[in-house]
């Protein structure tokens, strides 16, 4: 079946730095991703869906500024968490838009101290 | 804008018994339902997809419908075993894996040896 990794699978970091999470299709190609983050207890939320070759779109209320999404190739999406606050700590998951449905990661954990 | 639901939150059944999750959807009807599995710190695991056109579809000891009138899909769990315990989550789609899933807060099924 079709697999979707991502790396790191966790991540500890300082507040002000910033955090790069890739999402790669391993076995097919994806001419969309999706990013979602889920914080504890509570169902995903779509951040935002990348298209490979062009520009991101963003749901209400995620700052494209702050979580910058690059889709370079049909197998690698990856989102960069800028200057990462504490409240930005949580459980990113991408998926892989795959025929009828959508193949997910495995979750990469953020902790932002 | 569409809302999913999944009204309980938690279910606890015995080993052995069927287990029946519920999720609702609000106003226009999505044109595919998704369920997935989600363990505990990982990315969700798809199950199945029914499309709006079908009234059920089985796979193995799973069993999903369809009601468009009563808005609503049933998953159901037969003959459960401790190992199906996990969250279930119930996503729509538009259209195909190529567009976002909405998902509902999901239900935390326990079966109980």
């Amino acid at each position: 079946g079709a697999v979707v990794s991502q790396h790191p699978s966790w991540v500890i970091c300082k507040s002000g730095t910033s955090v790069k999470i890739e999402c790669r299709s391993l076995d097919f190609q994806a001419t969309t991703m999706f990013w979602y983050r889920q914080f504890p207890k509570q169902s995903l939320m779509l951040m935002a869906t990348s298209n490979e070759g062009s520009k991101a779109t963003y749901e209400q209320g995620v700052e494209k500024d702050k979580f910058l999404i690059n889709h370079a190739s049909l197998t690698l999406s990856t989102l960069t968490v800028t200057s990462a606050h504490p409240e930005d700590s949580s459980f990113y998951i991408c998926s892989a838009g795959g025929g009828e449905t959508q193949y997910f990661g495995p979750g990469t954990r953020l902790l932002v101290l | 804008s569409q809302k999913i639901e999944q009204n309980s939150e938690a279910l606890n059944i015995q080993e052995g018994k069927t287990a029946t999750l519920t999720c609702n959807y609000t106003n226009y009807s999505p044109a595919y339902l998704q369920w997935y599995r989600q363990d505990p710190g990982r990315g969700p695991v798809f199950l199945l997809l029914i499309r709006e056109n079908e009234k059920e579809k089985r796979k193995e000891r799973l069993k999903v419908t369809f009601d468009t009138t009563l808005k609503q899909s049933l998953f159901h769990i037969t003959a459960s075993q401790p190992a199906d315990s996990a969250t279930y989550l119930c996503a729509r789609a538009l259209d195909s894996g190529n567009t976002p899933l909405v998902f509902g807060k999901g239900t935390r099924l326990s079966v109980i040896a």
